[in-house]
């Protein structure tokens, strides 16, 4: 079975760094890029970026370049976000996604559960 | 930047009804459109991709179509577990790549 698997909410005050991850199993984690994706309270869905854990190539939304940086470690299948200054507008849903890019279409399945990050002093 | 428009926004409607949600792009995005549905506290589930491939899974009610700027979802049998919100996304290889369009809540009427 497919599956992505995040790491658990966290609570940070603004200033404060972090990272979060999301580990893949059963399948190959080099051959297919992982994907953020944002969920703000309330709201909808906003892409941030993908990584191709194969050779680390990563694409960011106009939108997220600068403010968060996306990694991964093949040797132990997982991906990271993370940021260097949070913000108490970063509080928010975080999903990770196996995302299948073909010529000029792309979508995100399977999805992890999602990591809560909440920025509060 | 390719932008994405969903209609309705919300839609009340009773179980066995037929639902159909539309996604608009800005420009032309050929067959490049996937559905998703995602329920409260949950993560979203894929349902179709290239506008109108059923994702393996996924209940035969569920059907996509269109090309170029206007797509639709289409239940053919509201079931209750269908109550949710469906977003539609696209893929753009040159920028900025992925982008969701706001959404739509199906509700019970």
């Amino acid at each position: 079975e497919v599956q992505l698997v995040q790491s658990g909410a966290e609570v940070k005050k603004p200033g404060e760094s972090l990272k979060i991850s999301c580990k893949g199993s059963g399948y190959s984690f080099t051959s297919y890029w992982i994907g953020w994706v944002r969920q703000m309270p309330g709201k909808g869905l906003e892409w941030m970026g993908i990584i191709y854990p194969g050779d680390s190539d990563t694409r960011y939304s106009p939108s997220f370049q600068g403010q968060v940086t996306i990694s991964a470690d093949k040797s132990i299948s997982t991906a990271y976000l993370q940021w260097s200054s949070l913000k108490a507008s970063d509080t928010a849903m975080y999903y990770c996604a196996r995302t299948t890019v073909v010529a000029a279409t792309g979508w995100f399945d399977p999805w992890g559960q999602g990591t809560l990050v909440t920025v509060s002093s | 930047d390719i932008q994405m428009t969903q209609s309705p926004s919300t839609l009340s409607a009773s179980v066995g009804d037929r639902v159909t949600i539309t996604c608009r792009a800005s420009q032309s995005i050929s067959s490049w459109l996937a559905w998703y549905q995602q329920k409260p506290g949950k993560a979203p589930k894929l349902l179709i991709y290239k506008a109108s491939s059923l994702e393996s899974g996924v209940p035969s009610r569920f059907s996509g179509s269109g090309s170029g700027t206007e797509f639709t979802l289409t239940i053919s049998s509201l079931q209750p577990d269908d109550f949710a919100t469906y977003y539609c996304q696209q893929y753009n290889s040159y920028s900025p790549g992925f982008t969701f369009g706001p959404g739509t809540k199906v509700d019970i009427k």
